[in-house]
């Protein structure tokens, strides 16, 4: 089945703790991305990646990094995750950029 | 700038049509409009999208005006699950990083 999963679904952790979220796709895909969701703000890219080795920033990056070493997997990563982080996470993938996107089903993250 | 507005929410009688509106008057020529929808806290699904022709797959109908300031997406007979959050979304064809989710409608659908 074609799909993007992510790892874990839910997380609590505290301010500083790194963590890492994995996002994988099995569909071949060359375009990846990160969105967080919050109360009123809506969907927010943080960061993208067009092939492997090759990401760049979206809107709300600070605070987070990412790598693409394989084609498959998008990890983002939280060096010392803050309260502000707290929030609803989606990675999604597509063929390429500007072909629809597959969503993951999120990952809920809280940081205390 | 928002690219569109929708309506905050909108009801539906089950197995009735679902027409919900998505206006966007400052559209420019090479930007499509793309339709997403949200259930509940899942990821969200792409359903459809058009460029200036009336657009039709096993999900839904789109239809965009002919100056195409504005669009409708038509879920023929909709079910409870069709209720969700549906986003109008317009940007250019070949560029996922113009994608602005905005607010959405919510769409209930009652049995």
């Amino acid at each position: 089945e074609a799909q993007v999963t992510q790892n874990p679904r839910y997380l609590i952790t505290v301010t500083g703790k790194k963590l890492t979220v994995t996002c994988s796709q099995n569909m071949n895909h060359e375009y990846m991305s990160w969105y967080r969701q919050d109360p009123g703000l809506g969907l927010r890219q943080i960061y993208y990646s067009m092939n492997v080795e090759v990401t760049d920033k979206g809107d709300v990056p600070e605070g987070y990094k990412v790598s693409r070493k394989e084609k498959r997997n998008f990890p983002l990563i939280l060096e010392s995750p803050s309260p502000n982080q707290t929030s609803l996470y989606f990675c999604a993938s597509a063929l390429l950029s500007g072909y629809e996107q597959y969503f993951g089903p999120g990952t809920r993250l809280t940081v205390t | 700038d928002a690219k569109t507005t929708q309506p905050p929410s909108m009801d539906c009688a089950e197995g009735r049509a679902a027409n919900l509106p998505c206006n966007h008057s400052t559209i420019s020529g090479n930007e499509y409009v793309y339709w997403y929808r949200q259930i509940h806290s899942q990821g969200p699904q792409y359903i459809i999208h058009g460029l200036k022709n009336n657009e039709t797959n096993e999900m839904a109908s789109l239809i965009i005006t002919e100056d195409r300031k504005s669009s409708t997406l038509i879920l023929p007979h909709a079910t409870l699950r069709d209720t969700a959050v549906y986003y109008c979304i317009v940007r250019v064809a070949y560029n996922n990083n113009d994608m602005r989710f905005g607010a959405g409608t919510r769409l209930t659908v009652k049995p």
